[in-house]
């Protein structure tokens, strides 16, 4: 696609619910990012993904929150029993690379966001 | 402190002023980001820098690297400038055996332009 692209762009949900966000990057950008947009909060790193690599996963809250990515492509952010406190945008953003090796930093391009409302 | 801080928080105009939206960061960086976001979400990079200056029609962006700021100013601001601008810094994660570009944001300038 033109962009990256982010479904749905909203949800509500219940308190205790599981909820699953997708993430379908620009083809041909190896490098993925998840990051979370709070009320009044700055954005917030939660997980990146290389290609086929192993992700750091270091922002992700709590081990309610989980993310793969299939094929290298599409990512899906899962956030199980979710809180009320989770109630936020996730944005995902992608690049060409993420990597150091050539010594160049890439552009992120960001999805609008999913707007996640817990009740 | 936050690693990113930017100032001010809201910044309120009128159409035809010149803005400028300042951003300091304590870390070492890679580079600078400028980036834009509207009401609805959606978040477009304006500027990458990593040393002087850059010019993008009414938009310009500086970084000073020995005093670790950066500053966005928008020349003859217009209503449609009215949006977020959040200054964000790479800084090098780690993931999978190697390094990787890794943003840190500040917490935004609210900027309203009234015609």
């Amino acid at each position: 696609g033109a962009g990256v692209s982010q479904s749905p762009s909203n949800k509500v949900t219940e308190k205790g619910k599981d909820v699953e966000l997708r993430c379908d990057p620009i083809s041909g950008h190896t490098a993925l990012y998840w990051y979370r947009q709070s009320l009044g909060q700055g954005l917030e790193f939660l997980i990146y993904f290389q290609g086929n690599s192993a992700p750091d996963k270091s922002g992700l809250p709590s081990d309610r929150f989980s993310a793969e990515r299939t094929g290298g492509s599409v990512s899906t952010l899962t956030i199980q029993r979710t809180q009320q406190e989770d109630s936020a945008v996730y944005l995902c953003a992608s690049s060409l690379s993420g990597t150091s090796g050539s010594l160049r930093v890439d552009i992120q391009y960001f999805g609008a966001g999913t707007r996640l409302s817990v009740l | 402190k936050n690693e990113v801080e930017q100032s001010p928080q809201n910044l309120t105009a009128q159409e035809g002023e010149f803005i400028t939206i300042n951003c300091s960061y304590s870390v070492g960086i890679s580079a600078l980001h400028w980036l834009q976001q509207h009401p609805g979400g959606g978040i477009v990079s304006l500027f990458m820098l990593s040393s002087g200056k850059k010019k993008h029609g009414r938009l310009i962006a500086t970084i000073n690297i020995q005093e670790k700021h950066s500053s966005l100013h928008i020349t003859a601001s217009h209503p449609r400038d009215s949006a977020v601008y959040i200054c964000a810094v790479t800084t090098w994660g780690w993931a999978g055996g190697t390094s990787y570009g890794k943003l840190t944001f500040g917490q935004g300038t609210i900027l309203t332009v009234h015609p």
